[in-house]
């Protein structure tokens, strides 16, 4: 069983928004610290952001190339994770995997990924 | 460019052993040990395979081990099985303001 499931990517125009969500279930979501990160096609991994757990204080953190276009949020009643996403820019295209960290130490579970693509 | 760097290929013959390296720098390889590695296989999400330089998650074989010299870390895949061809990531923790740096990732074909 997954215990992430991303939904919510599709196409979209440079400039516009989207927002991804993850479900998440097997766990206790209101105690983990959540993550996202992509992929962009044929390349490597980068870190997105995170947020702390509310107990660790609920505060996020992004990547240089997301802050203050990006949002991550959570909603612990629903175990649900977001990421909103705006002043979408081609450079954002990507599979977004949403990911349990441990402090950002390490990601210990992964979702299957939504893709994101940006293109007029 | 990636902060950390990995070979892009790696190859062994069943049985054989091979290791893959991932360097850093002092701000995050060299400075901390929360050195992790992922295995993707196409189209699938990564997981977890060593976390803290040396761990093994519950489930991962243990022909699979990590360590760490100075800014650089390895991974290496001992009795390579045919299973293990897969792309490998590094990832280092690198501080309170940069957090997390990936490496480019290794193909590992098994021959």
């Amino acid at each position: 069983e997954v215990p992430l499931v991303e939904s919510g990517g599709g196409l979209v125009k440079p400039g516009g928004s989207l927002r991804l969500s993850c479900a998440a279930s097997g766990f206790t979501f209101s105690h983990a610290w959540m993550s996202w990160v992509r992929q962009a096609p044929g390349k490597g991994l980068e870190y997105v952001g995170h947020i702390k757990s509310k107990n660790d204080g609920g505060t996020t953190d992004y990547a240089a190339p997301v802050k203050g276009r990006f949002t991550i949020s959570r909603d612990d009643s629903k175990n649900t994770l977001y990421l909103q996403m705006n002043s979408l820019k081609t450079d954002d295209t990507a599979v977004y995997y949403c990911s349990r960290n441990y402090r950002t130490y390490y990601f210990d579970y992964w979702g299957q990924g939504t893709l994101v693509a940006v293109s007029s | 460019q990636s902060a950390l760097t990995q070979p892009p290929s790696a190859s062994g013959s069943p049985g054989q052993s091979v290791t893959i390296s991932c360097t850093g720098a002092s701000s995050d390889v060299g400075g901390y040990n929360f050195v992790s590695w992922y295995q993707q296989h196409p189209g699938k999400a990564p997981r977890l395979m060593i976390y803290e330089v040396t761990k093994r998650p519950s489930g991962v074989p243990d022909r699979f081990s990590g360590s760490k010299s100075g800014n650089t870390a390895s991974l290496t895949v001992s009795g390579l099985q045919a299973e293990d061809e897969a792309k490998y990531f590094c990832s280092s923790y690198a501080g309170s303001n940069n957090f997390v740096v990936f490496g480019g990732g290794t193909k590992l074909t098994v021959l």
